[in-house]
């Protein structure tokens, strides 16, 4: 089975500085793909980011980044210049490749960016 | 294009009642999958359904079922609805269930 640990319930970080949101994982599948999603207040699900497990370089789309460490499955989303509007919750999502398998959601970080 | 789509939106029911969710698909894409997620938590996985046939099944109990149309839009429904079915519904669609999965903006139930 598959499992997703984000530590962190709440982060705060200045306007303009970087974030880094933890994820860790669990699998036994040599294959898979980890996700990030942001969901604002309005409830969608707004995909940010994906790294897949044979993917040599860390993935990247503007300001988001990923920080994949495969040793220690780990999965770090690092925000860059923060803006208010990233202010939302963060998901960190896994998919084991294989098959029409689920995504399997961590609890989520609420990130709150202050001006 | 139009993204996912859910109805309705927000929802109340009273405990014993059942209710519909339902949920279209992007365009072009031929698998629904429906996720609960209950306050403070993260969705968890409770149906795929690709070409209408039931693809996988999460850790619900059967008062939950769904089915997928020919035209790929879903229904989930939920009998003899518990306190603990309060929660976001989301619906994602993809090409064929195992890329990349794109949600719409869910249907947030409250049983009273």
């Amino acid at each position: 089975a598959q499992k997703i640990t984000q530590t962190q319930p709440g982060m705060f970080v200045q306007e303009k500085e970087a974030v880094t949101l933890d994820c860790t994982y669990d699998t036994s599948d040599p294959s898979y793909g980890l996700f990030w999603y942001k969901q604002p207040s309005s409830g969608e699900m707004i995909f940010l980011i994906y790294q897949g497990s044979y993917d040599q370089q860390n993935a990247t789309e503007g300001r988001y980044s990923l920080n994949f460490q495969k040793a220690r499955k780990s999965a770090n989303l690092v925000i860059s210049a923060s803006q208010l509007g990233d202010s939302a919750m963060y998901f960190c999502a896994m998919r084991v490749l294989s098959g029409n398998t689920p995504l399997v959601f961590g609890k989520g970080t609420r990130l709150s960016v202050i001006a | 294009d139009a993204g996912v789509t859910q109805s309705p939106t927000h929802l109340i029911k009273t405990r014993g009642q059942h209710v519909t969710l339902r949920c279209s698909p992007i365009s072009g894409h031929k698998s629904v999958s429906w996720y609960q997620q209950v306050l403070g938590q993260g969705p968890q996985f409770i149906f795929q359904y690709y070409e209408k046939e039931e693809r996988g099944r999460g850790n619900f109990p059967d008062r939950f079922s769904a089915r997928q149309f020919p035209n790929y839009s879903s229904e989930l429904n939920v009998n003899a609805l518990l306190l603990g079915d309060s929660a976001l519904y989301l619906c994602a669609s993809s090409i064929t269930g195992e890329g990349e999965q794109f949600f719409g903006p869910g249907t947030r139930l409250t049983v009273l």
